[in-house]
């Protein structure tokens, strides 16, 4: 049974870097044909996708946060992780990760606020 | 980027009743395009996926239909437990975009 868990700090400063894991069971993070990404939605919003990297490494980012936003894999730990850099208020969301194709699986989420 | 745009936003309605959720995009998706419920405080949870086809556990009560720009989400009679927001989310094209959901209240 597939599980997604996200982890990191649930506060950033602003201008600081915002770095999140998600840690993949029932499933190996190197098989083909599925996209593992982030989503985000601020307290009270919508859903907005942030960007994904397919198993091949290739990475599709939402082009309002491209110039911030990194996703990687480590395959060795069977995780994949979000940084977005230059944070400010305004990126204050619970943030979920994701496997994807057809429909999207979904972790339980982590809020992120941004603060001094 | 395409754009999804739901309506009603708010729809209130009595246990017993149907409901029919909109879901208009700005160029065509095809049928590659998912419903999702969410609770507070829950992830979204999938209930139908290119735009007709049921998840696994997901109640009869629940049907999509549609293809292109136009779709719709039926909840034939409605159960206490199905008051909640509802998403459309389509994968025709890059980016990923979703609609600004649906709130199901109770009338």
């Amino acid at each position: 049974q597939l599980q997604l868990q996200e982890s990191g700090p649930g506060l950033v400063k602003p201008s600081e870097t915002l770095s999140l894991t998600c840690t993949v069971s029932g499933d190996s993070i190197s098989s083909s044909g599925y996209y593992r990404g982030w989503i985000r939605q601020p307290p009270g919003k919508g859903l907005e996708w942030i960007g994904s990297i397919y198993y091949s490494g290739s990475t599709s980012y939402n082009p309002s946060l491209k110039s911030r936003v990194t996703i990687s894999v480590d395959t060795s730990k069977n995780q994949f992780s979000l940084k977005l850099s230059s944070v400010t208020a305004a990126d204050t969301a619970i943030y979920y990760c994701a496997r994807h194709l057809t429909w999207i699986d979904w972790g339980q989420g982590t809020l992120v606020t941004v603060s001094s | 980027e395409i754009v999804l745009t739901q309506s009603p936003v708010t729809l209130s309605l009595s246990p017993g009743e149907r409901a029919t959720l909109s879901c208009r995009a700005s160029q065509s998706v095809s049928s590659y395009l998912a419903w999702y419920q969410q609770k507070s405080g829950q992830a979204p949870r999938l209930l139908i996926y290119d735009a007709s086809n049921r998840a696994t556990g997901i109640p009869a009560r629940f049907s999509g239909s549609g293809s292109g720009t136009d779709f719709t989400l039926t909840i034939s009679s409605l159960e206490p437990e199905d008051f909640a927001v509802y998403y459309c989310q389509q994968r025709s094209n890059w980016p990923i975009t979703f609609g600004q959901g649906t709130r199901l209240e109770i009338k």
